[in-house]
This record gives structure tokens, sequence and C-alpha cells, in this order.
């Protein structure tokens, strides 16, 4: 069965720390992204990446950063956490190429920044 | 970019039918998605139209028209697990194949 795991469920911060979000698919998918998902707004493309080492800025990149060393993992990094960057955050991966190439999600973080 | 434009909430009564409506403009249109998201839950893939007409698939129905930048998802004998938010995704010819997501539609079923 088709599986993305976040790391972690819900997680609670402070203004200003280094904060890592940490998605793993075992689909071997080439496409992976991190959008998040707050009331009202809808799901929003913060980052994404076609391949290993690379990454695309979506349509919410400030404040944000990732990293993919491995093809199976997808890191968001909150550099300095801020209180508007409470959300839900939910990792996505996809096939590179394909008739539909819908999305498989993770079950989500909901990250509070105190 | 694009527009996606769905209603905010519905309701409708356990068995009953229901159309939810997704509006787009886009330049490139390459492909409507639905996702079905429980509260507290992953979005789900539902269907997916490219070519203009209607996709059965059980309960689950998904219409599109390109020419009018148009597409409805069509529940039938609703069951109240199919209390939902449902999520209307376009994807546009490009370099990427990133689906833009609308604001999502909250479906209460009720008995």
């Amino acid at each position: 069965d088709v599986k993305v795991t976040q790391s972690s469920r819900y997680l609670v911060k402070r203004t200003g720390e280094k904060v890592f979000l940490e998605c793993v698919q075992d689909m071997d998918h080439e496409n992976m992204f991190w959008y998040r998902q707050d009331p009202g707004l809808g799901l929003r493309l913060i980052y994404f990446s076609y391949d290993v080492k690379m990454k695309e800025k979506g349509d919410i990149p400030e404040g944000y950063s990732v990293s993919r060393e491995k093809k199976e993992r997808f890191s968001l990094i909150l550099e300095s956490a801020s209180t508007n960057q409470t959300s839900m955050y939910l990792c996505a991966s996809s096939f590179e190429q394909g008739a539909d190439e819908k999305l498989f999600f993770g079950s989500g973080t909901q990250l509070s920044v105190l | 970019g694009q527009n996606i434009d769905q209603p905010t909430e519905m309701t409708a009564t356990e068995g009953a039918i229901v159309q939810i409506n997704c509006t787009y403009q886009t330049s490139g249109f390459n492909g409507l998605f639905w996702y079905q998201q429980h509260a507290g839950e992953a979005p789900t893939f539902l269907s997916y139209n490219v070519l203009d007409g209607l996709e059965e698939k059980g309960r689950f129905s998904s219409f599109l028209s390109r020419s009018k930048g148009y597409s409805y998802l069509l529940l039938k004998e609703l069951q109240m697990k199919d209390s939902a938010s449902y999520l209307c995704a376009v994807r546009v010819m490009g370099g990427s194949y990133i689906p833009t997501f609308g604001r999502g539609t909250s479906l209460i079923v009720h008995p």
C-alpha cells in the first residue's frame, strides 16, 4: 500500500526556533511537495522537488527552505519560526509523468508556533 | 495564475444526491482533480478529468466542460461518511505538473 509518512502529527515550537518537518515516501516517486493548509485558504504550495537535490519555489516560499538529499525524503525547514507559520503542513508525492499524476498525501503535521 | 472557485459549505440529507461545483479561469488547462479530505486526515484522490464529459466511479461522478471552465462532483446515495471537504484542483501545461487547489467545499451530511 502506498505510503507518505510525516514524522510528527503535532508540534509546538517557540518563535525564533528552527523547525524541521520530515516527510518520507515509499513509492519511489520523483515528485515531492510541501503544502500548508489554513481555514478558508485551502492548500497552498510552499516548495516542490522533482528530483534529488532539486527544488522549486511554490506560491508561498517566504520563510521556508527545503532539502532533498535522498529520493524518498523531503524536508521542510522553518529557519526562524514565526506565529504566522502556525498551520497544518501536508507533504505529498507523485510520479513524474502519468495520465493523472495524482498526489498521495501524508497525514499532516499541525504546527503551533507560540 | 489560476482562479478556482467552489462553494465554501454545503449540506445534504443522507440518501440524497448532491452536486459540488467548481469553476476555474486559467490558460493552458491540462486536467482537473477532485480530492476528498475527512477532518484531521490526508486528502485522498477521487477523480481526474481532462476531456469533456462525465466520469463515473460508483456513487461518485465527475463532470468537466473545458469550454465553460466548469466541473462538478456528483455524489449519489449520500452516506454519513461522505461528510468531508471536497477539493477541486486544476493543472496547467508547463514544465511542472503541479495542480493548484481551490479552497475546498465542506459537505455536511445529516440524517
